[in-house]
C-alpha cells in the first residue's frame, strides 16, 4: 500500500524558518517525483515544486522560488520541504504528492499545517 | 501561466441528481505527442487530502466508481457525477498537467439541498 507519512503540525514565528517531512512507503521511492502543493483559505491549491529523487533535481513554481527548497534523502525514503522568512501568507496546509507517470498526482500525504504567528 | 476556472464555485443537489461541474482552461490542454488532454480531476472531503478522481480528461482512476464522468476536450471539460450519492459531498477541483506551472482551478463545493 502506498503512503505517504507527512511530519507534524507547525506553530512558527514570523521570520523563521520551517522544515517539514514526507516519509514514503509502499513502493520505490526512487521511481517516482515528488510534488508539494500548498493550500490557503484564500488561493485554493498551489503547486509549489517538483523534486525527483533518483537524479535530485527540482523544479519549482516562480512564485516560491526563494521561499521553498526541496530536497530528497533517498536512503529513508523521504521527501522534505523547507520555507524560509516566513510570513502570515504563509500559513496554510502543506501537501506531498507522488507524481502519477506524468499525468496527475496519485497519492496525497495527509498534510501539514504552518501557522506563522508571533 | 495557465489560468484554470471552474463552475460553478458551490453547487446544492439532492441524492440521486446528477450534477455537472466545469472547468475551462486559458490555453488548450490538448498535447500533441500523445494526442492526449493534460487534465485531472480531484475530490476532497472535509478534514482530507485530495484524491485523484480521473486523469488525461476522461480516464478514471483504479477505484473510482463509474458514476463519476471526465469528458471534453482543448479548453473546455466537464466532471458529471450520475446519482450522485452522500458520500460524493465535497470539493472538487481540475487541475492541467500541460504546462508548469501545474496549476488548480478554484474548486467547486457540492453540498446537500
Amino acid at each position: 500500500e502506498v503512503k505517504l507519512q507527512q511530519s507534524g503540525d507547525e506553530l512558527v514565528r514570523p521570520g523563521a524558518s520551517v522544515k517539514m517531512s514526507c516519509k514514503a512507503s509502499g513502493y520505490t521511492f526512487t521511481d517516482y517525483a515528488m510534488h508539494w502543493v500548498k493550500q490557503s483559505p484564500g488561493q485554493g491549491l498551489e503547486w509549489i515544486g517538483t523534486i525527483i529523487p533518483l537524479i535530485d533535481t527540482t523544479s519549482y513554481n516562480q512564485k516560491f522560488k526563494g521561499k521553498a527548497t526541496l530536497t530528497a534523502d533517498k536512503s529513508s525514503n523521504t521527501a522534505y520541504m523547507e520555507l524560509s522568512r516566513l510570513t502570515s501568507e504563509d500559513s496554510a496546509v502543506y501537501y506531498c504528492a507522488r507524481d502519477h507517470r506524468g499525468l496527475a498526482f496519485d497519492y496525497w500525504g495527509q498534510g501539514v499545517m504552518v501557522t506563522v504567528s508571533s | 501561466d495557465i489560468v484554470m476556472t471552474q463552475s460553478p464555485s458551490s453547487l446544492a443537489v439532492s441524492a440521486g441528481e446528477t450534477v455537472t461541474i466545469n472547468c475551462k482552461s486559458s490555453q488548450s490542454l490538448f498535447g500533441s505527442v500523445r494526442q492526449k488532454n493534460y487534465l485531472a480531476w480531484y475530490q476532497q472531503k472535509p478534514g482530507q487530502s485530495p484524491k485523484l478522481l480521473i486523469y488525461l480528461a476522461s480516464t478514471r482512476e483504479s477505484g473510482v466508481p463509474d458514476r463519476f464522468i471526465g469528458s471534453g476536450s482543448g479548453t473546455d471539460f466537464t466532471l458529471t457525477i450520475s446519482s450522485v450519492q452522500a458520500e460524493d459531498l465535497a470539493n472538487y477541483y481540475c487541475q492541467q498537467y500541460y504546462d508548469t506551472p501545474w496549476t488548480f482551478g478554484g474548486g467547486t463545493k457540492l453540498e446537500l439541498k
